[in-house]
């Protein structure tokens, strides 16, 4: 596989389950990102890994848990999550660094919604 | 902070004609400036950037765009539109120091009739 992979494509859950969105990487980027992307609305970016340490984390509510155990895996735990939670979640990469300019690749997304 | 306006939220177009997509940003310094294009379902797959050098910039799928500083824009543009460029389009912004923090625009809607 080439890119960024996210799974699953779609998920449909309660306000009480506990789920979690995946995310691989197969370009070798040492960042890692976590974008919403609700209708009508700019992307909003949630989470920020650097080499595998959270570098931000834009005021997102704690029932969205990342984890990023190591540079090609990013990981978000879902718990308790709202009905306005229903989202694109995608998943993006980039090369930090000196010379390099934040171009991010971006995964399919996670069509999620709450019920 | 840097910020960026897509000031048409929906264009029509038909097949065949030319397309202009606009893109104004705020930022202080030089800004890195990307456009993206979003397929129903799909992710974001970038069309071109531009961090310095030649303002006119090619992309895939030929698209243009061209980075004017006196008026802080970064508009997008195709000569001949095909029924496959029906997309949501979207002007992102960065910096050398951003770490791909890209601030986004809230999306052009591109409709090409027949």
């Amino acid at each position: 596989e080439t890119g960024v992979t996210q799974t699953p494509r779609h998920l449909v859950m309660g306000m009480t389950n506990k789920k979690s969105l995946k995310c691989e990487q197969h370009l070798g980027h040492n960042a890692m990102y976590w974008y919403k992307q609700s209708a009508k609305k700019p992307l909003e970016l949630m989470f920020v890994y650097s080499l595998e340490e959270r570098v931000e984390n834009n005021s997102v509510p704690s029932r969205f848990s990342p984890e990023c155990p190591n540079s090609s895996h990013l990981f978000l735990h879902l718990h308790t999550l709202q009905p306005e939670d229903s989202a694109l979640y995608l998943c993006a990469s980039s090369q930090e660094g000196t010379g390099n300019t934040g171009e991010l690749f971006f995964g399919e997304g996670s069509r999620l919604t709450v019920l | 902070a840097q910020s960026v306006t897509q000031p048409d939220i929906h264009i029509t177009v038909s097949e065949g004609a030319s397309l202009e997509l606009r893109c104004n940003y705020s930022y202080g310094a030089t800004p890195y400036l990307f456009w993206y294009v979003q397929s129903p379902g799909q992710g974001l797959q970038l069309l071109l950037k531009y961090f310095s050098g030649d303002t006119l910039v090619q992309g895939i799928k030929g698209f243009e765009a061209e980075f004017k500083r006196s008026q802080s824009s970064f508009n997008l543009r195709k000569p001949s539109v095909h029924w496959s460029d029906a997309a949501e389009y979207f002007c992102a912004v960065g910096a050398s120091d951003s770490w791909g923090k890209l601030q986004f625009g809230a999306g052009t809607q591109v409709v090409v009739t027949p």
